[in-house]
């Protein structure tokens, strides 16, 4: 079984530019988490996606945003790029949806901002 | 902030037991004990959890105290592949996804 998968591995853009990172989850999770790990600090809760909604979202400003399609993947966007968003981005998935804390992760996309 | 204490760091040789120790004094009753962990540079990975029942599976035990004021994660034959950084955290079914992993115990197994 595939496990959670993230494109791309490594991301480099200039201040001011838009990212846009990719979530595959595993096969029958219909929620998917992205979580943000710069470094030097703790992973922080961005966006919690669950049927297609946006289900709950962390202390990030309007420019970090995201959606889910039909067949559960997810992107991530962040717009208006600043230097301190170089940093590991994470997603996961989940199978209960509601209240479940079990996650897969998977490998993170690195995003440098220059 | 995180609502649990773990130690910076800890050393455990290899094959030997490595005893994780977590404290969540201000705990409430809804609330789960989560333990995951993150090997450098890869997403965390999730270990185990438990209510108040101590819980084992094929990757490690956990050990919740009677008060659930405090908890221990228990790998029983530790190899060099555990060496990462082991997180413990406490949370409520329904929490929206929102996992507050603090800055955990970062555990080295040596030959």
């Amino acid at each position: 079984e595939a496990g959670v998968t993230q494109s791309p591995t490594h991301l480099i853009k200039t201040r001011g530019q838009q990212a846009t990172l990719r979530c595959s989850p595993i096969s029958g999770h219909t929620s998917v988490y992205w979580y943000q790990q710069a470094l030097g600090l703790g992973l922080q809760f961005l966006l919690w996606y669950d049927e297609g909604e946006e289900r709950n979202r962390g202390n990030f400003p309007p420019r970090f945003s995201g959606r889910q399609f039909p067949n559960y993947s997810s992107e991530l966007n962040v717009n208006a790029l600043e230097l301190e968003d170089s940093a590991l981005y994470l997603c996961a998935s989940s199978f209960e949806g509601y209240g479940a804390n079990v996650l897969t992760f998977g490998a993170g996309s690195r995003l440098t901002v220059l | 902030d995180a609502k649990t204490t773990q130690p910076p760091s800890m050393d455990c040789a290899e094959g030997r037991a490595a005893n994780l120790p977590c404290n969540h004094s201000t705990i409430s009753g809804n609330e789960y004990v989560y333990w995951y962990r993150q090997i450098h540079s890869q997403g965390p990975q999730y270990i185990i959890h438990g209510l108040k029942n101590n819980e084992t599976n094929e990757m490690a035990s956990l050990i919740i105290t009677e008060d659930r004021k405090s908890s221990t994660l228990i790998l029983p034959h530790a190899t060099l592949r555990d060496t990462a950084v082991y997180y413990c955290i406490v949370d409520p079914l329904g929490s929206q996804g929102n996992l507050i992993f603090g800055k955990g115990t970062k555990l080295s197994v040596k030959p």
